[in-house]
């Protein structure tokens, strides 16, 4: 059973333009929300956070939006620069607890 | 240079033949825990720990075991691998546990025929 959920498998976008990656997930117990960034043959790099007691986070081009009654969490990098493709995770932290449940990822392309 | 260390990159191995899979960290880390990638499920944890002699169960830990002796140090062993054990391995720390930035070693790729 899959909680942290991202229903696309890849995405496109032009250079310049926003990339939005979407993560939903099915429990209420999960307390913190992050997302981790992968380039090939590399392990994944932290990206951004977002505590559920918010509901945006913004560092640079990067914000994470969280919308707790629907249970959905968006990442938005605006402009999107070549560097940004990558296979983008989200994770999730179980309130209280130590283990993390990651989505299956995003491969992300930017096209010049 | 703060990294985690994982070793060995690549490992080809048998069915049943113990090994370990190292990893360490250099920046005197609390939480350290180790992951599986495969295709269509992402990054599923495998085991953690809090501190030295404190471990604990992630979401797949079955056909694994791990170790704290010492805080820098928390190696995967497979006592008897099976193919279904062939995966993508990542080791992780951060300073406060899972909802501090976690720092991942490089992977390491094992294949058990």
């Amino acid at each position: 059973d899959q909680q942290v959920k991202q229903n696309s498998p890849s995405l496109s976008v032009q250079e310049g333009r926003i990339s939005i990656l979407n993560c939903d997930y099915t429990n209420s117990m999960f307390d913190y929300f992050l997302w981790y960034k992968k380039y090939p043959a590399e392990g994944p790099t932290f990206l951004i956070s977002i505590s559920s007691i918010k509901d945006k986070n913004e560092d640079g081009r990067f914000t994470v939006f969280l919308n707790k009654s629907a249970k959905h969490l968006s990442l938005h990098i605006v402009p999107s620069q070549p560097g940004d493709s990558a296979v983008y995770f989200c994770a999730a932290r179980f309130q209280g607890a130590q283990k993390l449940v990651f989505g299956q990822g995003t491969r992300l392309t930017i096209n010049p | 240079e703060a990294q985690v260390t994982q070793n060995p990159r690549y490992l080809i191995t048998v069915t049943g033949k113990k090994l370990t899979v190292t990893c360490s960290q250099n920046m005197n880390h609390e939480y350290m825990s180790w992951y599986r990638q495969d295709p269509g499920l992402g990054l599923r944890q495998i085991y953690y720990s809090m501190n030295v002699e404190v471990t604990d169960k992630g979401d797949v830990p079955e056909g694994y075991k791990v170790s704290r002796k010492e805080k820098r140090n928390f190696p995967l062993i497979l006592e008897s691998p099976s193919p279904n054990q062939t995966s993508l391995y990542f080791c992780a720390s951060s300073f406060g546990g899972a909802r501090e930035k976690l720092f991942f070693g490089s992977g390491t790729q094992l294949s058990v025929l």
